[in-house]
C-alpha cells in the first residue's frame, strides 16, 4: 500500500512569491492533515479535513494561507505571498475512518530566500 | 506555551541498554498519547500509543507507561538497537488519535554500537 505522497520535496523561492504544495493521502482516508514543522520543534496542526470539510483551520493564517481538498481526496496548501518566516517543513497527513493514527508524508522542505 | 515539553533535547544509549524517554503534558484533556519516530528527512512514523483509561502499553521492544497524575509519560526501548537512532516525538491528543496532535519538540536517540 503506497503511503502519503507529497510534492515537492524541496522548494526554494524568493520572498513575496507564492508556492503551493501538494498531498495525496493514503488510498480510502477521508482525514486529511497539513503540519507546519519549524527547525527544532514539533509539527504544528495548520488545519484538518474531513472529506471535503475543512472542520479544523483555527491554526490557519488565512492572511496569506490557504488550502483546498475539492474532491476530498488529495489536497493543496498554498501561501501567497511567502515570507522569510515561512521556512519550514509542511507535512501532509491522513488517517482513515475508523478513527486510527494519522500517517505522515515525507514532507515539503521550504526555503524562502 | 508549550502543552507537551520534552524537556530533554537528547540522549545516548549503548546498544542493548535500555532508553528511556521522558514527556511530561500541563492540558487535563488529553486522553491519547502517542510516540512518533522520525529519520532525516522522512515524516514522522508512527511508533506506539495509549489510552489515558491504561497505563502500560507493550509492543514488542517498545513500552509506553502513562502517569496521569504527575501527566508524565514515558518511552521505554529494551534492548536499545543501532536503527532505533532517530528524533521521537511524543503527541497528545483530546479527543483521539484522528483529531488535532499536539507534538512535543522531539528528542534525538543515539544508540552506539
Amino acid at each position: 500500500e503506497a503511503g502519503v505522497v507529497q510534492s515537492p520535496r524541496y522548494k526554494i523561492i524568493e520572498k513575496k512569491q507564492p508556492v503551493a504544495f501538494w498531498c495525496n493521502p493514503i488510498s480510502g482516508h477521508n482525514t486529511l492533515y497539513w503540519y507546519l514543522q519549524n527547525l527544532g520543534q514539533g509539527p504544528e496542526l495548520l488545519i484538518r479535513y474531513e472529506n471535503e470539510e475543512a472542520v479544523d483551520d483555527s491554526q490557519l493564517p488565512k492572511d496569506r494561507f490557504s488550502a483546498e481538498r475539492l474532491k476530498g481526496v488529495d489536497s493543496t496548501l498554498k501561501i501567497q505571498p511567502a515570507e522569510l518566516g515561512d521556512s519550514a517543513v509542511y507535512l501532509c497527513a491522513s488517517s482513515g475512518p475508523w478513527g486510527g493514527e494519522q500517517f505522515f508524508g515525507p514532507g515539503t522542505r521550504l526555503t524562502v530566500l | 506555551d508549550q502543552q507537551v515539553k520534552q524537556n530533554s533535547p537528547s540522549l545516548s544509549v549503548q546498544e542493548g541498554r535500555i532508553s528511556i524517554l521522558n514527556c511530561d503534558y500541563t492540558n487535563s484533556m488529553f486522553d491519547y498519547f502517542l510516540w512518533y519516530k522520525k529519520y532525516p528527512a522522512e515524516g514522522p512514523t508512527f511508533l506506539i500509543s495509549i489510552s489515558s483509561i491504561k497505563d502500560k502499553n507493550e509492543d514488542g521492544r517498545f513500552t509506553v507507561f502513562l502517569n496521569k497524575s504527575a501527566k508524565h509519560l514515558s518511552l521505554h526501548i529494551v534492548p536499545s538497537q543501532p536503527g532505533d537512532s532517530a528524533v521521537y516525538f511524543c503527541a497528545a491528543s483530546a479527543t483521539g488519535a484522528n483529531s488535532k496532535l499536539t507534538f512535543g519538540k522531539g528528542i534525538t536517540l543515539s544508540v552506539r554500537p
